[in-house]
């Protein structure tokens, strides 16, 4: 079955530095996309960015960039030049094959404190 | 810009009321999700569906059902509302099709609690 998984429960980053939030994930599915969520305490889930398994390049979406390693299962987020406004929740998501539903698998979620 | 809404943003009930969560997406998207997220826990799927009058289980269907009437609104109902639901329930709409343009689309969360 399909899993995803972050290990960091919080993380604290200094503004304007970088930093980078975990995501490994487990399937014996050659298709499939990964995404990534940032919800504010308001609650809201904003995309962040896809990174489809084909794809031969890092998806990059702004400050915002994808290190996909398809051999380790890892799809790390990279924050770069952290702001105040990027605290938040962080959910790193993976989409099962469409032929078998293609629904979301979400992991448990990082909160992300960018301290002043 | 896709608009996906919910009837509420906070709701208190009882234990044993029926409840009504309703979700609303003014895109004509096929595919509409409804989760409930709790700490540490992410979001996890309670049912969805294809289609009107179509709906499949999820990871966590116990105690809910659903109804989609028409394509634009996917309807959650407790039956018989318990404090271990709960919980913030977000519902969720997509286009048919895979790939980056077909995400998910939320809306803002219903945050529900049981006394």
């Amino acid at each position: 079955a399909q899993k995803i998984t972050q290990t960091q429960p919080g993380m604290f980053v200094q503004e304007k530095e970088a930093v980078t939030l975990d995501c490994t994930y487990d399937t014996s599915d050659p298709s499939y996309g990964l995404f990534w969520y940032k919800q504010p305490s308001s609650g809201e889930m904003i995309f962040l960015i896809y990174q489809g398994s084909y794809d031969q390049q890092n998806a990059t979406e702004g400050r915002y960039s994808l290190n996909f390693q398809k051999a380790r299962k890892s799809a790390n987020l990279v924050i770069s030049a952290s702001q105040l406004g990027d605290s938040a929740m962080y959910f790193c998501a993976m989409r099962e094959p469409y032929n078998q539903g293609g629904k979301l698998i979400f992991g448990q979620g990082t909160e992300l404190s960018v301290k002043p | 810009d896709v608009k996906v809404t919910q009837s509420s943003r906070y709701l208190v009930k009882r234990t044993g009321e029926k409840v009504f969560l309703e979700c609303v997406q003014d895109m004509d998207h096929e595919n509409m999700f409804w989760y409930r997220q709790d700490p540490g826990l992410g979001l996890r799927l309670i049912y969805f569906s294809y289609d009107v009058k179509m709906k499949e289980k999820g990871d966590i269907p116990e105690g809910y059902s659903v109804s989609r009437e028409k394509k634009e609104r996917f309807s959650l109902i407790l039956e018989s509302a318990s404090t271990n639901q709960t919980s913030m329930y977000l519902c969720a709409s997509s286009p048919m099709g895979a790939g980056r343009t077909y995400e998910q689309y939320f809306g803002p969360g219903t945050r529900l609690t049981v006394t």
